[in-house]
């Protein structure tokens, strides 16, 4: 069985970066039936997808969010990360990972969740 | 790109059917047979329900089925129970990927 849990600081200034790590266990990252991805989701709205990497380590971002996110994979490590930089209390959410099927682009399996906060 | 639109509500008795809708363009749902659904109780990970418009994984409830028309993708909960209330959300393949704004199922 598939697991992912998400690991990071609660709580980030703004204007600063937040940094995400994703460990997957129970199955390897570096499988090439998958995509990795990010989905936030603020207190009280709706999902919204932030992005994706392959093992290979080609990525696509939400255009929404391109200019600020950067996700990377360790496969040594079997973990995924993301940077979002310049954030403000907007950016403050819910934040998940999930494990994204590469040929239909859904997500079978996500993380518990992560609650990360933009404040001074 | 837009999230994709739903229903802010839909409300059913137990027993009953319900359908959510949703709409998106032809560069998201009307293009790609990409569109997935997920369902999210509060304070829990969403659980995927329906894939590649109509198809069940392992283990959810066949009361539940997936549809297209065009730009339109279905969602349709046959038999409600009280489980089933929770927030619905769609998701489709756009060269990206968007989801839908939810849909809160009220189980009257």
């Amino acid at each position: 069985q598939v697991q992912l849990q998400e690991s990071g600081p609660g709580l980030v200034k703004p204007s600063q970066t937040l940094s995400l790590t994703c460990t997957v266990s129970g199955g390897s990252i570096s499988s090439g039936s998958y995509y990795w991805s990010w989905i936030r989701q603020p207190a009280g709205k709706g999902l919204e997808w932030i992005g994706r990497i392959y093992t290979s380590g080609s990525t696509n971002y939400n255009p929404s969010l391109k200019s600020r996110v950067t996700i990377s994979v360790d496969t040594s490590k079997n973990q995924f990360s993301l940077k979002l930089s310049s954030v403000t209390a907007a950016d403050t959410a819910v934040y998940y990972c999930a494990r994204d099927w590469a040929k239909s682009y859904y997500f079978d399996y996500w993380g518990q969740g992560t609650l990360v906060t933009v404040s001074s | 790109q837009s999230a994709l639109t739903q229903p802010a509500s839909v409300s059913g008795s137990p027993g009953q059917s319900i359908t959510i809708s949703c709409t998106g363009t032809s560069s998201d749902v009307g293009g790609y047979n990409y569109v997935s659904w997920y369902q999210q109780h509060p304070g829990k990970a969403p659980k995927l329900m329906i894939y590649d418009v109509s198809n069940r994984p392992s283990g959810v409830s066949n009361r539940f089925s997936g549809s297209k028309s065009g730009n339109t993708a279905s969602l349709t909960i046959s038999g409600l129970q009280a489980e089933d209330e929770a927030d619905y959300y769609c998701s489709s393949y756009t060269s990206s990927s968007v989801f839908g704004g939810g849909t809160k199922l009220t189980v009257l």
